[in-house]
C-alpha cells in the first residue's frame, strides 16, 4: 500500500531538547516536505527536498533542519525547540517533475512544547 | 508565501445542497489541485486541472479553472454529512514544491 509515514503521531516535550520526527514514503517519490499547520494560518511549507542530498527552504524554515541522505526518508529535526513550534506537522511526497503528480501526506505529527 | 488563497473561509450548508469553495492564486501555474482534509488528519487528493482545462468532473465535484483571473472553483453537489471537512486548493508554482492556502472549512448539517 502507498503511504507516507510519521512518527511519531504525538509528542510533548520540554523548551530545548532536541528531536526528530520522520517521515518515510514507499513510492519512490523523488519530491518530499514538510508542513506546519497553525489555526487559520493553512499549511505553511518548512523545507522541501527534490531528490537525495538537495533540499530548500520552504516559507518557515528558522528553528528547523532536515536531511535527505536516502530517498525514501526526510526527518524534520528540531535543534532546539520552543513553544511557538507547537504545531501540526505533516511530511507529504509526490513524484516527477512538471508539478502534475498529486501529494501524498502522512497521518500528522502534533507536537507540544512546553 | 502562500500561493492560493480559498474562499470562504467557513461555509456550512444542509445536506443535500451545492457547495461553492474558490480559490485565487497569484502566479502563473501548469495546473491546480484541490486537497481534503478531515479534521486532524492528513491531506487527501481530490481533483488536479491542468491549465489548458477549463472544467473538470470527478464523481460529485466539479472543477473550474479560469487561468485570465487566476481563479478557481470547487463545487460539491448534492452534499452529505460525510463531506465535512476542510478543503485546500494547491498550486506548484515552479514546479519544485507545492503550496496550499487556508482552506475553506465546509460544515454540511444532517
Amino acid at each position: 500500500e502507498a503511504q507516507v509515514t510519521q512518527n511519531p503521531r504525538y509528542l510533548i516535550t520540554v523548551t530545548g531538547k532536541k528531536l526528530t520526527v520522520t517521515c518515510s514514503q514507499n513510492m519512490n517519490h523523488e519530491y518530499m516536505s514538510w508542513y506546519r499547520q497553525d489555526p487559520g494560518l493553512g499549511l505553511r511549507q518548512i523545507y522541501y527536498s527534490m531528490n537525495v542530498e538537495v533540499t530548500d527552504k520552504g516559507d518557515v524554515p528558522e528553528g528547523y533542519k532536515v536531511s535527505r541522505k536516502e530517498k525514501r526518508n526526510f526527518p524534520l529535526i528540531l535543534e532546539s525547540p520552543s513553544p511557538n513550534q507547537t504545531s501540526l506537522y505533516f511530511c507529504a511526497s509526490r513524484g516527477g517533475a512538471g508539478g502534475y503528480t498529486e501529494a501524498f501526506f502522512g497521518q500528522g505529527t502534533r507536537l507540544t512544547v512546553v | 508565501s502562500q500561493q492560493g488563497e480559498e474562499d470562504p473561509q467557513a461555509l456550512s450548508i444542509q445536506e443535500g445542497e451545492n457547495a461553492t469553495m474558490n480559490c485565487s492564486y497569484k502566479t502563473s501555474i501548469n495546473n491546480l489541485q484541490w486537497y481534503r482534509q478531515n479534521s486532524g488528519r492528513g491531506l487527501v487528493h481530490l481533483i488536479l486541472i491542468r491549465s489548458n482545462e477549463r472544467e473538470k468532473h470527478s464523481g460529485r465535484l466539479r472543477v473550474t479553472l479560469d487561468t485570465s483571473k487566476k481563479s478557481s472553483s470547487l463545487l460539491i453537489t448534492a452534499s452529505r454529512a460525510a463531506d465535512t471537512a476542510s478543503y485546500f486548493c494547491a498550486t506548484p508554482p515552479n514546479n519544485n514544491d507545492m503550496r496550499f492556502g487556508a482552506g475553506t472549512r465546509l460544515t454540511v448539517k444532517p
